[in-house]
């Protein structure tokens, strides 16, 4: 059975501050990881990929992939109003070509 | 890179008419393209999986014979929505896959409200 899990929210943290994001998934064999960034009414947006464990840094983003936990975060660090989205773990299961997402996070940045 | 593009990004219908959605990359090539619908406040839910010249893959409980999937080419599927009804009112948003194995991102299009009355 494929399950990412994440929890809903929301996340509520102050303009500057760094904002964790957490995801765990149920099957071993995932291969390849993901975070899109979704606004309220829009499409999802790709933000990272993670293929292999440890960090993985674009400017304020930085993806980091534990397979031995099973767990996979996002850090966006000096967090910005405009961060305010919920943020989609994405996860593909060896063997399959589809993406199983989780529910989402909901992030609010307050100014 | 990686510009997927749909169309058209909102729609309008009658209950009772048939509606296609286009989704194209448009800088590059789709072997594989990824049909979904969301409901307001709720996760995206994968409906088909689209692969080019060849019959569509939906998910356990998606009928095949009222949303028809079409992948002509390497930068176009379509959806059509056939003799749609107020309850297929939603949005309905593809995603394209570049590469094979592990570099198999999938980027999305913007998406169609469709709102049937």
């Amino acid at each position: 059975q494929k399950e990412v899990e994440q929890n809903s929210g929301p996340l509520s943290v102050p303009e500057g501050a760094i904002a964790s994001l957490n995801c765990t998934y149920s099957d071993r064999g995932s291969q390849s990881f993901f975070w899109y960034r979704q606004y309220s009414g829009k499409s999802p947006e790709l933000i990272m990929s993670i293929y292999s464990n440890g960090d993985k840094e674009d400017g304020r983003f930085t993806a980091q992939l534990n397979k031995a936990s099973q767990y996979v975060s996002l850090l966006i660090r000096d967090s910005q109003p405009s961060d305010s989205a919920t943020y989609l773990c994405a996860v593909i299961v060896s063997g399959y070509s589809t993406l199983t997402f989780g529910k989402g996070t909901m992030l609010l940045v307050s100014p | 890179g990686a510009v997927v593009s749909q169309h058209p990004s909102r729609v309008i219908c009658k209950s009772g008419t048939s509606v296609k959605i286009e989704c194209r990359s448009l800088d590059f090539q789709a072997t594989t393209m990824f049909w979904y619908r969301q409901f307001p406040k709720q996760s995206l839910m994968l409906m088909a999986t689209s692969n080019e010249g060849s019959k569509a893959t939906y998910e356990q409980g998606v009928e095949k014979d009222k949303f028809l999937i079409n992948h002509a080419s390497l930068t176009l599927s379509t959806l059509t929505v056939t003799s749609a009804h107020p309850e297929d009112s939603s949005f309905y948003i593809c995603s394209a896959k570049t590469g094979v194995g592990r570099t198999d991102t999938q980027y999305f299009g913007p998406g169609t409200r469709l709102t049937v009355l």
